[in-house]
């Protein structure tokens, strides 16, 4: 298995809150995402990175803003937490930009 | 965007063969058609990718029409641990790699 861990891996935080999901790789890839999974959707990419400080919006990243500042290491972070933000979040990575990717375990968010 | 289309839900009996179909009619020359499966709360697993020519790897194989509009992905002899949902992505062009996940298969296997 690739070499992705998430963090935390469950929490419930109240509408409003700022929370930080933090995905961790230790395979040295270059690209990084973060998708969410919620019943009836499948998953939907949030935010991507294809390097240190370089990232790009996905299909759903309103409300959602992402920071990589080393290779590792990719952020999402809800500034202000709303209910509809409830769902699983997952980190994948991959080594370029047309190869597979690798997910992480994910991460239950619940807001209440 | 090349989207896909999968049935809801298959079942296959344990031991058999179960061929996934997916249709992706407006994919492009250069797009590449992605298999992968989850199994219920974990992340999803990467199984199989393909561009024209048939592929096979240790966990299933990929048949792709002449045409490009469809594809099926394979399982030779399923065995109860393959119950997951799968999905058949095909890549989207534009900026960045963006793969767009569709709701997939929920393949039962049956013993």
């Amino acid at each position: 298995d690739a070499g992705i861990t998430q963090s935390p891996r469950h929490k419930v935080t109240e509408t409003g809150t700022p929370v930080t999901l933090r995905c961790h790789q230790t395979e040295n890839h270059r690209y990084m995402y973060w998708y969410r999974q919620d019943p009836g959707h499948g998953l939907r990419l949030i935010h991507y990175s294809y390097g240190v400080k370089d990232t790009d919006k996905g299909e759903v990243s309103d409300g959602y803003s992402v920071s990589r500042s080393k290779t590792e290491d990719f952020l999402l972070t809800l500034e202000s937490a709303t209910s509809s933000q409830t769902s699983v979040y997952f980190c994948a990575i991959s080594a370029d930009r047309l190869r597979e990717q690798y997910f992480g375990p994910g991460t239950r968010l619940t807001v209440t | 965007d090349a989207k896909t289309t999968q049935p809801p839900s298959m079942d296959c009996a344990e031991g058999r063969a179960a061929n996934l179909p997916c249709n992706h009619s407006t994919i492009s020359g250069n797009e590449y058609v992605y298999w992968y499966r989850q199994i219920h709360s974990q992340g999803p697993q990467y199984i199989i990718h393909g561009l024209k020519n048939n592929e096979t790897n240790e966990m299933a194989s990929l048949i792709i029409t002449e045409d490009r509009k469809s594809s099926t992905l394979i399982l030779p002899h399923a065995t109860l641990r393959d119950t997951a949902v799968y999905y058949c992505i095909v890549r989207v062009r534009g900026t960045g790699n963006q793969f767009y996940f569709g709701t997939g298969t929920s393949l039962t296997v049956i013993p």
